[in-house]
């Protein structure tokens, strides 16, 4: 049973490009989180979504950020005009209903 | 969800069980326990979780006290691949409206040989 994927690993964009970050639940699961950790800093949700809905997304930076699950295909983490203060690990978590969730190896994304 | 505090780090010997407290003295009735571990850079890894009962899986044990105001998590023969970042947390299970797990600082294992 294939765990939660992110891709890509690692992300390279410079100031004011976007960045697209991907994650694919485990089979089964129609939930999904992301989390996003500063260096050197905990860890910190940012939004829930469940197939085609966003169930919460209080932790979302109000401006250039954005995220979705459609009905077929990965969840999306978009973030517009990248900023250097964006360089951080995105992790996303996936689970049935909203029991245990399961992590998957994060996204190191790097502006310069 | 309830507020949960941790030590900031233990150390703990090769093969000797590692315990790790967690205070949550404002659980409420329907909040688990839950656990999760970051290993250097990775993904946080689920670890167990319970509501009051003691619970053990493959990974560890999970001793919730009677009043439910605290726990500890039981590695039994620590191996140096323990060493990492341990957090408790609680939420309600099972809700649609709450998805979100809540990391504090949780608590910096160092196994040791």
């Amino acid at each position: 049973n294939a765990g939660v994927m992110q891709n890509p690993r690692h992300l390279v964009r410079r100031r004011g490009q976007e960045a697209r970050l991907r994650c694919s639940p485990m089979k089964g699961h129609s939930h999904v989180y992301w989390y996003r950790q500063l260096p050197e800093e905990g860890l910190k949700f940012m939004v829930y979504l469940q197939k085609e809905n966003i169930i919460d997304e209080s932790g979302m930076p109000k401006e250039r950020f954005s995220a979705e699950f459609p009905k077929e295909g990965p969840s999306i983490l978009r973030i517009q005009q990248v900023v250097r203060g964006d360089s951080a690990a995105y992790f996303c978590a996936s689970s049935q209903v909203s029991y245990e969730q399961y992590f998957g190896p994060g996204t190191r994304l790097t502006v310069t | 969800d309830a507020k949960t505090t941790q030590p900031p780090s233990m150390d703990c010997a090769e093969g000797r069980a590692a315990n790790l407290p967690c205070n949550h003295s404002t659980i409420s009735g329907n909040e688990y326990v839950y656990w999760y571990r970051q290993i250097h850079s990775q993904g946080p890894q689920y670890i167990i979780h319970g509501l009051k009962n003691n619970e053990t899986n493959e990974m560890a044990s999970l001793i919730i006290t009677e009043d439910r105001k605290s726990s500890t998590l039981i590695l039994p023969h620590a191996t140096l691949r323990d060493t990492a970042v341990y957090y408790c947390i609680v939420r309600v299970e099972g809700s649609s409206n709450t998805g979100k797990l809540i990391f504090g600082q949780g608590t910096t294992l160092q196994v040791k040989p």
